[in-house]
């Protein structure tokens, strides 16, 4: 496709329940952005990837929390034993190089009752 | 480190009103400036950025913003609002050079016919 693509658009989870969000660049983008939009907040960064690598991590909020990017395409955001406070909206962005415009896309909408 | 402030959370104006938002920013060095534009139900879109030179900025859908470093400012304007301007605007700050952007929390701009 065109844009970035995110799967599921929205997920509803139990507490401590494990959960896996996909992320699709842009074709030939080498550079992911995941983000975490809480309600009523701006997105905060999570992490960042340059190639399979990442290359920032600083923004993951602890270690139930881990991304990868294997084929340095799709990327997954992991999430383990989730509680209701990981409930927001999860953004990835690609961009063709760092330091170049990143394209969001829509977001998966995770829900943990 | 980096951080932005958006004064207020919503903004109203009439159509065909100025429309004025506005966002001030901290930065440890000389930054990157964004705003973007989250309409219903889609992701991010850039509208503007100032990375070096020319302080006034264009962008998309006739906004435009000034980076001001004395009064470490980057409103957002636009002469007159057409309805389809409804919705909301993010400043974000990154440290020259990069693309990775701390983002403010957010103004729903409102537009009343």
């Amino acid at each position: 496709g065109a844009g970035v693509s995110q799967t599921p658009s929205n997920k509803v989870t139990e507490k401590g329940k494990y959960v896996e969000l996909r992320c699709d660049p842009i074709s030939g983008h080498t550079a992911l952005y995941w983000y975490r939009q809480s309600l009523g907040q701006g997105p905060e960064f999570l992490i960042y990837f340059q190639g399979t690598g990442a290359a920032d991590d600083s923004g993951l909020p602890n270690d139930r929390f881990f991304a990868v990017r294997p084929e340095g395409s799709v990327s997954t955001l992991k999430i383990q034993r989730t509680e209701r406070g990981d409930s927001a909206v999860y953004l990835c962005a690609s961009s063709f190089r760092a330091n170049t415009e990143a394209f969001f896309g829509q977001g998966t909408r995770l829900t943990v009752v | 480190a980096q951080s932005v402030t958006q004064l207020g959370s919503h903004v109203s104006v009439s159509e065909g009103a100025l429309v004025l938002l506005r966002c001030n920013y901290s930065s440890s060095v000389p930054p990157y400036l964004f705003w973007y534009v989250q309409y219903p139900n889609q992701g991010l879109q850039l509208l503007l950025k100032y990375t070096t030179g020319a302080t006034l900025v264009k962008g998309i859908n006739g906004f435009e913003a000034e980076f001001k470093k004395s009064e470490t400012s980057f409103h957002l304007t636009k002469p007159s609002a057409h309805m389809s301007d409804a919705a909301e605007y993010f400043c974000a700050v990154s440290p020259g050079g990069s693309y990775i952007p701390t983002f403010g929390r957010g103004t729903s701009l409102i537009v009343h016919p």
